[in-house]
């Protein structure tokens, strides 16, 4: 089935350190979300991907949408402790109506 | 304004047993969906309901799972009986974008379900 690939699985970063995690899909997306889900908590939508080649930001988060519509990557600039938590992309396939698949999620501690 | 509400918030119970969890989402959200949620992964469909009429119920297991959303609003997802691998947390999430392709799901706070 259509499956939309996580990587890392883990990542331990020192604060004020970067962060990045990827995400690949076989086949082509409609678009990509991505949420966070701090620990205990429930996933909270960050942003949507609609265009190829889509990047936006948010203060230290910046998320960009490949141009085949088929990756999509998360980075943090100067990680504090209030990003801990898992970061999810899902996706949306072409023909696949409106179901929406998750990624297995990078889970990031930040050490102080 | 009110999130999307699950309950309970934890259930355990023995294996055989039913169980039974609860949805309200959004007031004026068209879109409800049943997520089951193992512990380190993503979320999976189980269901997703467009108003009243389930449209996606391919990963539910219907030998055990049932589920109904009643009026279009509140949501139930049932589990008789329960096995050991049913533990897990299960999510309910809501959207208003019935007929798009795109929009943001507002999760609840989930129902951690232990089968022992």
């Amino acid at each position: 089935g259509q499956q939309v690939m996580q990587i890392p699985q883990y990542q331990h970063v020192q604060e004020g350190e970067d962060f990045t995690t990827y995400c690949n899909s076989s086949t082509t997306l409609s678009n990509i979300q991505w949420y966070k889900q701090r620990p205990g908590g429930h996933p909270v939508f960050l942003i949507q991907l609609v265009k190829s080649g889509e990047v936006k930001k948010q203060k230290r988060l910046t998320f960009q949408f490949g141009e085949a519509k088929k990756n999509s990557s998360l980075h943090i600039t100067a990680t504090q402790t209030t990003d801990v938590g898992t970061y999810f992309c899902a996706g949306r396939f072409r023909g696949s109506a409106r179901q929406l698949t998750f990624g297995s999620g990078t889970q990031l501690t930040v050490l102080p | 304004e009110a999130g999307v509400v699950q309950s309970p918030r934890y259930k355990i119970i023995e294996k055989k047993q039913p169980v039974a969890f609860w949805c309200n989402p959004i007031s004026g959200h068209n879109t409800l969906y049943w997520y089951l949620q193992n512990l380190g992964q993503g979320p999976e469909l189980l269901i997703r309901y467009e108003n009243e009429e389930a449209v996606d119920d391919s990963q539910l297991p219907k030998d055990r799972f049932s589920a109904e959303r009643l009026k279009g609003v509140d949501s139930t997802l049932k589990i008789q009986p329960a096995e050991l691998g049913d533990s897990a947390v299960y999510l309910c999430a809501s959207s208003n974008n019935a007929g798009a392709n795109t929009g943001e799901l507002f999760f609840g706070e989930g129902s951690r379900l232990t089968v022992l």
